[in-house]
Formats: structure tokens, sequence, C-alpha cells
């Protein structure tokens, strides 16, 4: 099954930090570019990075520039998101998203809470 | 404030037609970057509807289709049907903000 599956979502504390990792199945990972987008609570999604199949291209929006690092791992078909310097207004559900097009597939999120 | 303008919602009765906007700028759609639209159902992730403007991935039924012109584009739903009542995205790429954005999204409600 062609599938997108995000995990390390969880409630840490303002300045804090945590790593999302988004594991990909039934295709081949390492053509297409991949993005991480963001939906806080009642609100519309947000894109957040960009990262080019090889990795040698990333991209970020302007609120989590500097705080946030997307990597990926072709051989283990594995996109990351490693962040740090954590705010309240960070807090959302993350989606992993493939780009081909518009972004066709997604995974079901994973939710970080940013909380004292 | 989104930098993709939508209506917060619209609605219509089961078998009728409607159109949602998505008003952008000489940055973004006028710019002629591709829009994209999105479904996205309760509790669910964003489901990919409409691509580069007027194409319809495979499994989405014809009543759903994309235009565009100028600065701005439109998505509109023909014979509605109470399974279409969800929240509906645009999205373009933005060369002011070298990067993504979708617009605030339009809560579709089927009457």
């Amino acid at each position: 099954e062609v599938q997108l599956v995000e995990s390390g979502g969880g409630l840490v504390q303002p300045g804090g930090s945590l790593r999302l990792s988004c594991a990909a199945s039934g295709f081949t990972f390492s053509p297409y570019e991949m993005n991480w987008v963001r939906q806080a609570p009642g609100k519309g999604p947000e894109w957040v990075s960009y990262i080019s199949g090889s990795g040698s291209a990333t991209y970020y929006a302007d609120s989590v520039k500097g705080r946030f690092t997307i990597s990926r791992d072709n051989a283990k078909k594995s996109l990351y998101l490693q962040m740090n310097s954590l705010r309240v207004e960070d807090t959302a559900v993350y989606y992993c998203a493939r780009k081909n097009s518009g972004y066709d597939l997604w995974g079901q999120g994973t939710l970080v809470t940013v909380s004292s | 404030q989104s930098v993709l303008t939508q209506p917060p919602s619209v609605s219509g009765a089961p078998g009728q037609r409607v159109t949602i906007s998505c008003t952008g700028s000489s940055s973004n759609i006028g710019v002629n970057y591709d829009v994209h639209w999105y479904q996205q159902l309760p509790g669910t992730a964003p489901k990919l509807l409409i691509y580069d403007n007027t194409n319809r991935p495979s499994g989405v039924p014809d009543r759903f289709s994309g235009s565009k012109s100028g600065t701005s584009a439109s998505l509109a739903i023909t014979g509605l049907q109470a399974e279409d009542e969800a929240d509906y995205y645009c999205q373009s790429y933005d060369s002011s903000l070298s990067g993504w954005v979708f617009g605030g999204g339009t809560k579709l409600t089927v009457l």
C-alpha cells in the first residue's frame, strides 16, 4: 500500500525540541520532493518546509526558519523534521506530504503540543 | 490573514452547483503559478482534489472542476451530494514569500 506514516509528536515545553519522522512505503521514495505541512487547531494548513529528492535543496517558511531542519534518508525511505526552540504557536498536527503537481499523498499526521 | 483569499463558507442543496473562489495576487496566481485544490473531511488529512489548475487525480469524480484566470482560481462542484460537505483549500506558490501558500479555507455545507 502506498502510504506515509508520521511519528514523533507529543507534548513539549516552550523552548524544547522534538524530532518528527515520516516513513514512506509502497512507492519509490527517492525521486519525490517532500514537504512538511502543519495545521493548528481550527485553522487551515500551513506549509512548513520542503526538501528535494536528493536532499540537496531545502526551503522553510519564515515562521520556522532557523529553528526547524528538514532532512531525509532515501535508503530508509524516511523524512525527518528536527524542531528546536519550540513555541506555543507551533502547536499543530504535522503532516508529511509528497509533492507531485500538488501534494498528492499525505500522512495521517502527528500532533505536536507546545505548552508549559 | 491568508495570502490566498477564499470565502469562509458556501452552501447549496443536493443536486445544485456551487463555486469556491480563490483570489491571489501578482506574486502567486497572477505570475502563472499553478493552483491546486484540496478537500478535507473532519479529522482527516487534506486530499488532493484538483492539480495544476484544472486536472483531476484518478478517482476524483468529474463533478469537481477547476479553473484559473488572472489572479484568481475557482473550484466548481456540480450535482452536490451530502458527502461533499467538507473544508476546501486552494494552494499555490508565492514568489514574494519564496514558499507555498494555502488559502484560508471554505466550509461547504450541503443543506
